[in-house]
């Protein structure tokens, strides 16, 4: 079974500053999609950044990054000049290509902004 | 561009009451997923609708939850009877078939507390 990990409860990290968020997933499966979303204090979930298995080009968003490892099965998100309003719940998912619903979520990481 | 609209956006009840949450996916959107998130056991798929029709409802804890989707612009999940235990945020969230990586747009979700 399909499985992602979040190692880290809680993070911090100084305003401007550069933090990244840890992923890791376990999967037989070669082709496959990988999500970060963020919950913020309004607990609405919005989606951050996608990542296509097949695609060995890191995705970008502007001040978020992903490093995709795919041998490795890891996939952290990188945050650069972190902002006050970046402070939420991110949760890592994933979803196998023969499936066109089911995420599979990680527990999340609490990232907490210091001013 | 309106998101997914959902509502109410709190209810409080009493056991034993019937409760009714409304959503609204992003137009032209052709997949609903209702999920569930508590403290406890996270984000979970309650249900999944394709062209209005239920593909999985595996994540339907009992029979006590329903959940209907008339028409493409409009999902209801009802809990009759609530109790304390279904005390939680449920998201609505719609994704379109033909985008390769099928990401799924939240709503502001409902927090729904049963005394």
């Amino acid at each position: 079974a399909q499985t992602v990990t979040q190692s880290q409860p809680e993070m911090s990290v100084q305003e401007a500053e550069t933090v990244t968020l840890s992923c890791t997933y376990d999967t037989s499966e070669s082709d496959y999609y990988l999500f970060w979303y963020k919950q913020p204090p309004s607990r609405q979930m919005i989606l951050v950044i996608r990542q296509e298995a097949y695609k060995q080009q890191n995705a970008t968003e502007n001040r978020f990054s992903v490093n995709f490892q795919k041998a490795a099965k890891s996939f952290s998100l990188k945050i650069s000049d972190s902002q006050l309003g970046d402070a939420a719940m991110y949760f890592c998912a994933y979803r196998a290509s023969d499936s066109n619903y089911q995420l599979i979520w990680g527990a999340g990481t609490k990232l907490i902004i210091k001013p | 561009d309106a998101g997914v609209i959902q509502s109410p956006r709190h209810e409080v009840t009493e056991m034993g009451q019937e409760v009714t949450l409304r959503c609204k996916p992003i137009s032209g959107h052709n997949s609903l997923f209702w999920y569930r998130q508590t403290m406890m056991r996270g984000l979970e798929l309650l249900i999944y609708f394709n062209n209005n029709v239920p593909i999985d409802d595996s994540g339907m804890p009992e029979d006590r939850f329903s959940a209907k989707m008339p028409n493409a612009s409009f999902s209801t999940l009802k809990i009759q009877p609530s109790e304390p235990r279904d005390s939680a945020v449920y998201f609505c969230a719609s994704s379109l078939e033909v985008l390769t990586s099928y990401e799924q747009y939240f709503g502001p979700g409902t927090r729904l507390t049963v005394t």
